[in-house]
């Protein structure tokens, strides 16, 4: 079964500085991923998706952006954080036939 | 696009006893319908999940109902135990979860000793 890896673990960040968060998937080929954000104390929001290299569908406008520049890594990135940026992002893993895992998650403080 | 409502925000049962949590989606076509739970600090786990061609599903003590003419299911956990104290997600999917999931809000279950 695969395995999703994220770090960092926990960030706090200025407003206005650049960010990158990383997510590896071991244990599986050609998997879709995502990119979800929860808010405290609130559902999952889907930020953005990608079914393949370089490809990368955006679900809500958001200063944020996402690559996939390897078939088992994806990134989420921003060049300017904002305040309402705070949050929980989960990346997660799905394979034809199966269903979404998720990975441990980053905690996002932005000061 | 889809759209789900969960209800109850906030459960407590005794321990022991049953606890059902309901969810409703807008979306005739969805096709997929996962639950999750998130324990505090850490990334939601799959615990069942149900497809349409099927109307009931149960694994051990955990269940889930779909009644697609009503657009609604529901997850049933029976002999509750202190573990099972966390919050659960509904989602759905209409591309039976490629395309990413539609998630209710949660609820918060508590199992009072």
């Amino acid at each position: 079964s695969q395995t999703i890896h994220q770090w960092p673990a926990t960030l706090v960040q200025p407003v206005g500085s650049p960010l990158s968060l990383e997510c590896t998937v071991e244990g599986t080929s050609n998997p879709n991923l995502y990119w979800y954000r929860q808010a405290a104390g609130r559902g999952l929001q889907l930020l953005f998706y990608s079914v393949g290299i370089g490809q990368i569908s955006s679900e809500v406008p958001q200063n944020l952006s996402a690559s996939r520049p390897q078939d088992r890594q994806f990134i989420l990135s921003s060049k300017k954080l904002l305040l309402s940026d705070s949050g929980f992002y989960l990346c997660a893993c799905y394979s034809v036939g199966d269903t979404q895992y998720f990975g441990p998650g980053t905690r996002l403080t932005v000061l | 696009g889809e759209n789900v409502e969960q209800h109850p925000s906030t459960l407590s049962v005794q321990e022991g006893d049953s606890a059902v949590i309901k969810c409703t989606y807008s979306d005739s076509a969805s096709n997929y319908f996962p639950w999750y739970k998130q324990e505090l600090g850490k990334g939601p786990q799959l615990i069942i999940d149900i497809r349409s061609n099927v109307g009931e599903k149960k694994d051990q003590r955990i269940a889930v109902t779909l009644n697609k003419t009503a657009k609604h299911f529901s997850l049933h956990i029976t002999e509750t135990q202190p573990e099972d104290s966390a919050v659960y997600f509904c989602a759905a999917s209409i591309s039976g979860g490629a395309d990413g999931l539609t998630f209710g809000k949660g609820t918060h279950l508590i199992i009072q000793p």
